[in-house]
């Protein structure tokens, strides 16, 4: 089956410094991915839509620059929080469309933890 | 725009017991797709089940069935012979196809299965 890996599960990093979260395919090609943000005990807000080689699109609401995302592979997208604040600590996760076109269904990665102290 | 509604913040159901769990939806689309997604403590996002639109029959998986109401936009998860194992979150989701394959998910319920 399709498999999603982010990375890392867990960080924790000082107010004002950056992290970069990974989320590859391991065993297809992703076009498509998104990134989502959930807080404890909510559901899923959709971030954005990441697009192999060419600009994520945003949704209304996230900033561009504090979330900046790269999608260079077909594999791999990234997810960098500029200047994180004890405001950004959240649990990320990332989905990608499978290797069987639009069936519908998403893969969904384990998901990352982001303490900002 | 899409939204989906699940009305039950938190559930519990006793081990071999049978729990539904209910969601309704809202769009002016014909055809889409329905998931339901499990979220254990774990935090992994698992897809428990699929409905597409178009089609009457109600989709199962094992212990897990849904009752698909197009007329009525409500698409419930019945859950039988609970186990612990399925202590979890529980997401209703809508999928428009051919539009990027953006997930709108509800806002959960808790499932609680009881020994």
């Amino acid at each position: 089956g399709a498999v999603v890996s982010q990375h890392p599960s867990r960080v924790i990093c000082k107010s004002g410094t950056s992290v970069k979260i990974e989320c590859r395919s391991l065993d297809f090609q992703a076009t498509t991915m998104f990134w989502y943000r959930q807080f404890p005990k909510q559901s899923l807000m959709l971030m954005a839509t990441s697009n192999e080689g060419s600009k994520a699109t945003y949704e209304q609401g996230v900033e561009k620059d504090k979330f900046l995302i790269n999608h260079a592979s077909l594999t791999l997208s990234t997810l960098t929080v500029t200047s994180a604040h004890p405001e950004d600590s959240s649990f990320y996760i990332c989905s990608a469309r499978g290797p069987m076109g639009d069936t519908g269904e998403l893969f969904f990665g384990e998901g990352s933890r982001l303490t900002v102290l | 725009a899409q939204t989906v509604t699940q009305s039950q913040p938190e559930m519990s159901v006793q081990e071999a017991e049978t729990v539904t769990l209910s969601c309704t939806y809202d769009t002016s689309e014909s055809n889409y797709y329905l998931f339901w997604y499990k979220q254990p403590p774990s935090r992994q996002m698992i897809l428990v089940i699929r409905q597409e639109a178009y089609k009457q029959q109600n989709a199962t998986e094992n212990r897990f069935s849904v009752n698909f109401q197009k007329a009525a936009k409500s698409f419930s998860l019945k859950i039988s012979d609970s186990q612990l194992g399925d202590t979890a979150m529980y997401f209703c989701a809508f999928m428009k196809p051919n539009a990027g394959n953006m997930l709108t998910f509800g806002g959960g319920t808790r499932l609680m299965v009881k020994p």
